[in-house]
């Protein structure tokens, strides 16, 4: 079944600790991904996306992913974590072949920061 | 500029009653979305407005659910009557032309709503 997976439903770091959130994809070709971020009482906020090109990307408030089409994943990285990194993450698609906004959430992941 | 605007924040309401959410989007945003977030889920899209016209509503439980954008600015959504399994915190995001996808969603802080 084409979906979007995020196997971590919860991770915990210590502050200054670099961090990495993993999502990974299930559909025949590659989808538009995107890396949202949930705090308490906040509305969704966009971190980055990935439409084509390189494969790295850089994003808002020092956070940065990786396209690997082989490894069907988009995983989501930031070298030092501070406290007010701790909330919910949602790694997003729009399917291929979609050409309007039709996100699909993975089911997040909640990270904590240890101080 | 003023961020989508969504009220009430929460809501504690009896089963079988009525309830309705409102959403306000960022000005000149013509297509505006609503979703629902369970409990350890991911948002999951209700319906999407192209200005006043619902352009995808395959996934709004059409038995009790009702939305409507009749200005093509704000939105109402309406569950009539309320089950326990609405629980859930429900979504509202704007943004233009949402046929591109290169368009961001911004979205509401949202409306948690209790059924008991």
């Amino acid at each position: 079944a084409q979906s979007v997976t995020q196997p971590d439903i919860h991770i915990t770091v210590s502050e200054g600790a670099s961090l990495e959130l993993r999502c990974n994809y299930s559909y025949g070709a590659t989808p538009y991904l995107f890396w949202y971020v949930q705090s308490p009482g906040q509305g969704l906020q966009l971190l980055l996306k990935y439409f084509s090109g390189d494969t790295l990307v850089q994003g808002i408030k020092g956070f940065e992913a990786e396209f690997k089409r082989s490894q069907s994943s988009f995983n989501l990285r930031k070298p030092s974590v501070h406290w007010s990194d701790a909330a919910e993450y949602f790694c997003a698609v729009v399917p291929p072949s979609q050409g309007a906004q039709k996100l699909v959430f993975g089911q997040g992941t909640r990270l904590t920061i240890n101080p | 500029e003023a961020g989508v605007v969504q009220s009430p924040r929460y809501k504690i309401i009896e089963k079988k009653q009525p309830v309705a959410f409102w959403c306000n989007p960022i000005s000149g945003h013509n297509t505006l979305y609503w979703y629902r977030q369970n409990l350890g889920q991911g948002p999951e899209l209700l319906i999407r407005y192209e200005n006043e016209e619902a352009v995808d509503d395959s996934q709004l439980p059409k038995d009790r659910f009702s939305a409507e954008r009749l200005k093509g600015v704000d939105s109402t959504l309406k569950i009539q009557p309320a089950e326990l399994g609405d629980s859930a915190v429900y979504l509202c995001a704007s943004s233009l032309d949402g046929g591109l996808v290169y368009n961001e969603q911004f979205f509401g802080p949202g409306t948690r709503l209790t059924v008991l």
